[in-house]
């Protein structure tokens, strides 16, 4: 398809570790990124990873890359309460134009 | 330093009017982004200024429109509004434009937008 695709929702006990998953549309797309959006708020850089990369870690977020399955995943280990909220992942198309998908919910019950 | 701020924060319009939205990008940014929030489309990429001149557009009608100052503040206008514009209208700025080899975007709060 030619959307950016997540799974809508995502429930996770904390103290464990969350696996968000995305899979993006072009193999060209130079930078690949992670929104965090809390309730009324707008969207907050939580981490990017250049395309020629194939993991970063960054404290408890982790970004995996597999540009052959144009698949980009976010884990969060130790998930907290605070973690709760909406992530997007986005892409930077060829024409510089980020494209987003639709947010992963994430709730963090105790 | 303050973060990107958005004005209004809350706005109701009636259908054929028109409506002007203002973000203020963190000082020292010259980048200003558009997007368009709903339940339905998700998050779409409306344009972007860098130095007071459109560099990218995205796919919406031309009743979206945008400047920006030499201040790097930057306005949107929605005319002829419909119903299917509300939404929450955010900005992001950035040092570099979106071109340029690595940014980081910073959001604003946002401006929501509701047509009756």
């Amino acid at each position: 398809g030619e959307d950016v695709e997540q799974s809508l929702f995502l429930s996770v006990r904390e103290g464990d570790s969350s696996v968000i998953n995305c899979t993006y549309t072009d193999s060209s797309s130079t930078y690949l990124y992670w929104y965090k959006q809390e309730p009324g708020a707008g969207l907050q850089l939580l981490t990017y990873i250049f395309s020629n990369m194939d993991m970063k870690q960054d404290q408890r977020l982790t970004v995996l890359l597999n540009k052959k399955d144009k698949h980009l995943s976010l884990r969060i280990a130790d998930t907290q309460t605070g973690d709760s909220a909406i992530y997007f992942c986005a892409e930077t198309l060829p024409s510089y134009i980020p494209t987003f998908g639709r947010g992963t919910s994430l709730i963090v019950h105790p | 330093k303050a973060g990107v701020t958005q004005t209004p924060r809350y706005l109701i319009k009636t259908r054929g009017q028109q409506v002007t939205l203002s973000c203020s990008p963190i000082s020292g940014h010259r980048s200003v982004s558009w997007y368009q929030q709903t339940p339905g489309q998700g998050l779409q990429f409306l344009f972007e200024y860098f130095s007071e001149t459109q560099r990218n557009k995205g796919n919406f009608p031309g009743r979206f429109s945008g400047r920006q100052f030499s201040n790097s503040r930057s306005e949107m206008n929605v005319s002829t509004l419909e119903l299917g514009d509300s939404a929450l209208y955010l900005c992001a700025s950035s040092l570099g434009g979106l071109a340029e080899s690595s940014y980081e975007q910073y959001f604003g709060p946002g401006t929501r937008l509701t047509v009756t």
